[in-house]
């Protein structure tokens, strides 16, 4: 089945120290997206790609940067992971300008100690 | 901007009954998409329904249905026959018709519990 895969499910890190979580489809939508959930929250937009374009969203910290080297592979790269940093992170991807919604990968939910 | 608006947190329904969710939503938009999302208790976010605002009729998906209402910028979802599997965070979202990579607005979500 055509699907978005996220790895790991759990990630624990140090604090400081980097991680990078991975995100892959077979779906072959040229947008992806990364939000950010914490605990019973609405979902928050980090920034997506339409093809390669990379588009941040304002609010987003210079700590996260994300890459993605081809159509299926998307990665979230944190650079120095701090406690507020703690949360569910989703990985999304669609199709440009139908509006038929995203397809959502499972989360990873990262940990700092 | 827009803005998504779910003013019930948490709201429960015994087993079998029907019960709504309110979502609310400011645009100035005249084409858009609202959705509504499901995510289950440590499982993966999935559709469970889609409105074009173009089209006046109401979709429905079996057991579930909205309320869409332009004018007044409403848009709820209602379950009907709960089952425990509904058990969930619903997310009521937002997007724009125009454009490329459109973003999906969410609301802050409401808890749902079907108890037996």
């Amino acid at each position: 089945d055509a699907m978005v895969i996220q790895n790991p499910r759990y990630q624990v890190t140090q604090f400081g120290k980097p991680v990078t979580l991975s995100c892959s489809q077979t779906l072959n939508h040229n947008v992806m997206y990364w939000y950010q959930q914490k605990s019973s929250q609405a979902p928050k937009l980090l920034f997506h790609y339409y093809d390669k374009d990379f588009n941040n969203e304002a609010d987003t910290p210079d700590n996260f940067q994300s890459r993605r080297p081809n159509t299926s592979f998307c990665f979230l790269d944190i650079r120095s992971p701090g406690l507020g940093d703690a949360a569910m992170y989703l990985c999304a991807t669609s199709r440009a300008g139908e509006g038929y919604g995203y397809t959502f990968g499972s989360g990873t939910r990262l940990t700092v100690v | 901007a827009q803005t998504v608006t779910q003013s019930q947190p948490e709201m429960s329904v015994q087993e079998a009954e029907t019960v709504t969710l309110s979502c609310t939503y400011d645009t100035s938009e005249n084409n858009y998409y609202l959705f509504w999302y499901k995510q289950p208790p440590s499982r993966q976010m999935i559709l469970v329904i889609r409105q074009e605002a173009y089209k006046q009729q109401n979709a429905t998906e079996n057991r579930f249905s909205v309320n869409f209402q332009k004018a007044a910028k409403s848009f709820s979802l209602k379950i009907s026959d709960s089952q425990l599997g509904d058990t969930a965070m619903y997310f009521c979202a937002f997007m724009k018709r125009a454009g490329y990579g459109n973003k999906l607005v969410f609301g802050a979500g409401t808890i749902l519990r079907v108890k037996s």
